[in-house]
C-alpha cells in the first residue's frame, strides 16, 4: 500500500521560495502521476500541478510561472518549489497520486508565508 | 470563483437521502470528462469517494453514489449517518485550462 508523507519548512518569508518534498513509501514512482494540491485556510482545493514518472509535467495556468515539480528517483521522492511567495500562498499542501482521480493523499503540511 | 460550482452547504437528518450537485460547462463535465468526488472529514486530508463518475473505491459504502448528465454531476448519500458530516468536493478536467484538474468549491454536509 503506497503511502505519502510531505515535509518541509512550515514558515516561509514573502518573496522567497517555498520548497516541499513528498516521500513515497510502499511503492515506486514508476508508472504513476504525482501531484501537489493545496488548500488555503477555510477554502477549497486547488490543483498545483503534476509530474509523470518520465519527468513530463503540467501545471495550473494560474501558478505555472512560479512552479517547479521534480523527481528524485534515488530517494523515491518528488518535490515542489513555488517561487516569489506571498501571503496568498499560505495553505495546507498535499501530495497525491493519480491522473484522472487522486486516490492516495499525504496527510498534508501547513505552510505559512510571513515575515 | 471555482470552475465547478457546488452549493456551499446541504443538510439532512439521520437516515435521509441528500444530494450534492456539481455544475460545470462544455469544457469540463460537458466535454465528457470524468467527475470524481472527495470527502474531507474535519482536520484530515481529502479521501477519494467516487471516481469515474459512479465508481466506488474499495471500502466506500454503497450508500454513496455518483451520477453525471450533461454539464452537471451529483453525489447522492442515502441512509445519512452522523459520520458523514464533512466537506465534499467534485473534481474534473478542463480542456480550456491547459489540461488542468479543476475542483468545485466544496459543500459542507451537516447531519442534523
Amino acid at each position: 500500500q503506497v503511502q505519502l508523507q510531505e515535509s518541509g519548512p512550515g514558515l516561509v518569508k514573502p518573496s522567497e521560495t517555498l520548497s516541499l518534498t513528498c516521500t513515497v513509501s510502499g511503492g515506486s514512482l514508476t508508472n504513476y502521476y504525482w501531484s501537489w494540491i493545496r488548500q488555503s485556510p477555510g477554502k477549497g482545493l486547488e490543483w498545483i500541478g503534476y509530474i509523470y514518472y518520465t519527468g513530463s509535467t503540467n501545471f495550473n495556468p494560474s501558478l505555472k510561472s512560479r512552479v517547479t515539480i521534480s523527481l528524485d528517483t534515488s530517494n523515491n521522492q518528488f518535490s515542489l518549489k513555488l517561487s516569489s511567495v506571498t501571503a496568498a500562498d499560505t495553505a495546507m499542501y498535499y501530495c497525491t497520486t493519480g491522473y484522472d482521480a487522486f486516490d492516495i493523499w499525504g496527510q498534508g503540511t501547513m505552510v505559512t508565508v510571513s515575515s | 470563483q471555482s470552475v465547478l460550482t457546488q452549493p456551499p452547504s446541504v443538510s439532512g437528518a439521520p437516515g435521509q437521502r441528500v444530494t450534492i450537485s456539481c455544475t460545470g460547462s462544455s469544457s469540463n463535465i460537458g466535454a465528457d470528462y470524468n467527475v470524481n468526488w472527495y470527502q474531507q472529514l474535519p482536520g484530515t486530508a481529502p479521501k477519494l469517494l467516487i471516481y469515474g463518475n459512479n465508481n466506488r473505491p474499495s471500502g466506500v459504502p454503497d450508500r454513496f453514489s455518483g451520477s453525471k448528465s450533461g454539464t452537471s454531476a451529483s453525489l447522492a448519500i442515502t441512509g445519512l449517518q452522523a459520520e458523514d458530516e464533512a466537506d465534499y468536493y467534485c473534481q474534473s478536467y478542463d480542456n480550456r485550462l491547459s489540461g488542468s484538474k479543476v475542483f468545485g468549491g466544496g459543500t459542507k454536509l451537516t447531519v442534523l
